[in-house]
């Protein structure tokens, strides 16, 4: 079975510090790995992904994700973060199996805030 | 370019009364799907679609129906809705080759 874990319910960092925002998946196959965004009262807005390739992802608004195969881990990275960072963020692994190819399994969501 | 479009923005039902949510999508996308999010929960998958004519169940399917009689509509529909149905609903959308989901700005749905 598909499934995403996101070990934290809250990250807290300050401007202009280093943020990271944790995720672990289980897949069968090879996985297909997202990122998303969500501002307040809002849809998900797509940050990046990982299909194959090299394992550091890069994405919008200077966002990073590292795949690790090993320890089946894609987490979130941004060298220096901005107070405009602070929404919720969704990881999704992608099923490439037969009829339900192209449906994502989602966490739970990381609320980041970004104090000045 | 408007992207995926949803209708309403929001409503209140009475429960037992019925609605249909509408999604629009203008890229000519494959598959669709429709979410509900839910304080804590992250996003639930209710029902998708992988093209014209065709629908599958999700997560959580039960008191929903769907229908995709046009490649660029999904429509989601609550035959009797409940209080437990209350909650901001999603539709998304994406092509078969690249994976990625665009989703909707949502509905906010509340069931008294």
């Amino acid at each position: 079975a598909q499934s995403v874990a996101q070990p934290e319910d809250q990250v807290n960092v300050a401007e202009g510090n280093p943020l990271t925002v944790k995720c672990t998946y289980s897949v069968s196959g090879n996985p297909y790995l997202f990122w998303y965004v969500q501002y307040p009262n809002r849809g998900l807005q797509f940050l990046l992904k990982y299909i194959t390739g090299d394992n550091l992802v890069k994405g919008s608004y200077g966002f990073e994700a590292e795949f690790n195969k090993s320890q089946t881990s894609f987490h979130l990275k941004k060298p220096s973060a901005l107070v405009s960072d602070s929404a919720l963020y969704f990881c999704a692994v992608r099923d490439g199996r037969g009829s339900t190819l192209g449906r994502l399994y989602f966490g739970r969501g990381t609320q980041l805030t970004v104090w000045p | 370019n408007a992207g995926v479009t949803q209708t309403p923005k929001f409503r209140v039902l009475k429960t037992g009364q019925s609605m249909t949510l509408l999604c629009a999508q203008d890229m000519n996308h494959e598959y669709m799907y429709w979410y509900r999010q839910d304080p804590g929960m992250g996003l639930r998958l209710i029902h998708y679609s992988v093209g014209e004519g065709t629908t599958a169940k999700g997560e959580v399917p039960d008191g929903y129906n769907v229908s995709r009689l046009k490649k660029q509509n999904f429509l989601l529909g609550l035959e009797s809705a409940a209080p437990s149905q209350t909650s901001v609903y999603f539709c998304a959308s994406s092509s078969q080759t690249t994976g990625e989901q665009y989703f909707g700005p949502g509905t906010r749905l509340t069931v008294t």
